[in-house]
C-alpha cells in the first residue's frame, strides 16, 4: 500500500462550481498534514496545513479523520486560477533522515474550464 | 513569508560531465535542507536530507558517490550530480526546514526547482 494515496484525476469543473479532493494515508503514526499546490513545472507551494478539527481559508477547507486515515481538500466556487495539481503531504516518522519527513502524493489534477 | 532560491533553473549538459545545483534559504536559517527529485507526472521523491556540518542522509536507492550533497552553512546546501547521464535528466528541488520552532509545527520552503537536462 502507497504510503500517501490520492485519486490523479483529473477533475474537469466550470467555473464556481464545488470540488473535493479525497487522500488516503498509511501510517498512523503520521503527525501533520498538509495540502500543496503545484503548477506546471513549478516548485510545489503550501495551500494549507490540515488540522484534526478542520480548517477554513476563504474558498477552500481541509479536514482531517484520524480514524480514518482520511484527508480531504473542498474547494468552492472554482476559478480559472485554481487550476493546478493538489498534492496531498503527510509527515510521517523517519529513522534514517532525522525525527520526520514530508512524504507526497502523486497529486490530483484540477483544470477549471471557462 | 520565507524565500528559498536555486540556481540554476535550468541546465543542460553532455553525458558524463557533473552538475552542481545550488540551494540558498534567503531570509532564515536553515540546519536542515531537503533534495527531491521530480520526474514527469511522478510524485517528489526526497533523495537525501541534508543537516548543517554533517554528511548527507540518503535516501534507499540514492547513490550517495553519484548525488553529493554539501552543506557548508546555514543558508546554503549544493547537490552535485557527478557524471550524469541521460536517467539523470529530472526536475530537481530543494527544500529548507526553518531551525527555530518544532518538528511538528515548521513548515518547509521549497526552491523554485532545476530542471536537468543530460543529453
Amino acid at each position: 500500500r502507497k504510503e500517501v494515496e490520492q485519486d490523479p484525476g483529473p477533475f474537469n469543473v466550470p467555473e464556481g462550481a464545488t470540488v473535493a479532493f479525497n487522500c488516503t494515508y498509511s501510517n498512523s503514526a503520521s503527525q501533520s498534514f498538509f495540502w500543496y499546490r503545484q503548477d506546471c513545472r513549478k516548485e510545489p507551494k503550501l495551500l494549507m496545513s490540515v488540522y484534526s478539527s478542520g480548517n477554513e481559508d476563504g474558498r477552500f477547507t481541509a479536514q482531517l479523520n484520524r480514524a480514518s486515515q482520511y484527508i480531504s481538500l473542498l474547494i468552492r466556487d472554482s476559478k480559472l486560477s485554481d487550476s493546478a495539481t493538489y498534492l496531498c503531504v503527510v509527515n510521517i516518522p523517519h529513522s534514517g533522515a532525522g525525527s520526520y519527513q514530508l512524504t507526497f502524493g502523486k497529486g490530483t489534477k484540477l483544470s477549471v474550464i471557462p | 513569508g520565507a524565500v528559498v532560491s536555486q540556481h540554476p533553473s535550468r541546465v543542460i549538459c553532455k553525458s558524463g560531465t557533473s552538475v552542481k545545483i545550488e540551494c540558498r534559504s534567503l531570509d532564515f536559517q536553515a540546519t536542515t535542507m531537503f533534495w527531491y527529485r521530480q520526474f514527469p507526472k511522478k510524485s517528489l521523491m526526497l533523495m537525501a536530507t541534508s543537516n548543517e556540518g554533517s554528511k548527507a542522509t540518503y535516501e534507499q536507492g540514492v547513490e550517495k558517490d553519484k548525488f553529493l550533497i554539501n552543506h557548508a552553512s546555514l543558508t546554503l546546501s549544493t547537490l552535485t550530480v557527478t557524471s550524469a547521464h541521460p536517467e539523470d535528466s529530472s526536475f530537481y528541488i530543494c527544500s529548507a526546514r526553518a531551525s527555530h520552532r518544532g518538528p511538528f509545527q515548521e513548515t518547509q520552503y521549497f526552491g523554485p526547482g532545476t530542471r536537468l537536462l543530460v543529453l
